[in-house]
């Protein structure tokens, strides 16, 4: 079946550094989803990417549909301790007209030293 | 603008008892609803997930069921929980049919079985 490995599995930033991560699948997909869950509740959707090539940013976020359709990084400028939390990507293959269900990485794990 | 609430927000709960968790969809017809279970804080596993009433789907076999009584509403049941149906329980819609691919969450429920 369709696997999506989620990387790094956690990190542990300053504030105001940079942050990076990605997801890579072993098949194509035709979304990409970014969400943040902050502890106790459900995921919010950050950014969705429904086209190769895509760069969408929200606010200081910034995420890119990989022209392969096989990955997806999610990038955070100068990190603030808000954005603590657990970052998910999520991707989705539709097929003769069916949309398959989301496909969830494991987790990124952000902390974010003050 | 669509909203979706999930109750109780925590159950504690004895092994052997029943459980019903509810979820209802606001600002949307014909919604696709989904159970999902995260265990410790990571990953999130589909369990159910129905695009009708009266229509569910099992993603893995377990405990549990689900039940869609109404379009709008959609319910997690159990005759008697085990303790490893504790766990983090978050409902979640997308747009009906296949012109949506999105998924939003509600607030979770957490779950303890003792």
């Amino acid at each position: 079946g369709q696997q999506l490995n989620q990387s790094p599995q956690s990190m542990f930033i300053q504030e105001g550094e940079d942050v990076s991560m990605n997801c890579t699948s072993s098949s194509i997909f035709n979304t990409w989803l970014w969400y943040k869950q902050d502890p106790g509740e459900g995921p919010v959707l950050l950014i969705a990417l429904y086209k190769a090539g895509e760069l969408t940013s929200n606010g200081r976020l910034t995420a890119q549909f990989g022209i392969t359709r096989k990955d997806s990084f999610l990038n955070i400028s100068a990190s603030i301790p808000s954005d603590v939390g657990i970052y998910f990507c999520a991707g989705q293959f539709n097929y003769g007209g069916s949309q398959g269900n989301l496909i969830f990485g494991k987790g990124t794990k952000l902390s974010v030293k003050p | 603008s669509q909203t979706i609430h999930q109750w109780p927000a925590t159950l504690v709960q004895p092994v052997g008892s029943p459980l019903s968790l509810e979820c209802t969809v606001e600002g949307t017809s014909n919604p696709n609803l989904y159970w999902y279970r995260q265990a410790a804080g990571r990953g999130l596993q589909l369990l159910f997930y129905s695009v009708g009433i009266g229509q569910i789907s099992s993603e893995v076999p377990q405990n549990l069921s689900a039940s869609r009584p109404q379009d709008r509403q959609f319910i997690l049941s159990s005759k008697k929980l085990l303790l490893s149906d504790s766990g983090f329980y978050l409902c979640a819609w997308s747009v009906g049919g296949n012109s949506g691919n999105t998924i939003y969450f509600g607030e979770g429920s957490w779950l303890t079985v003792v």
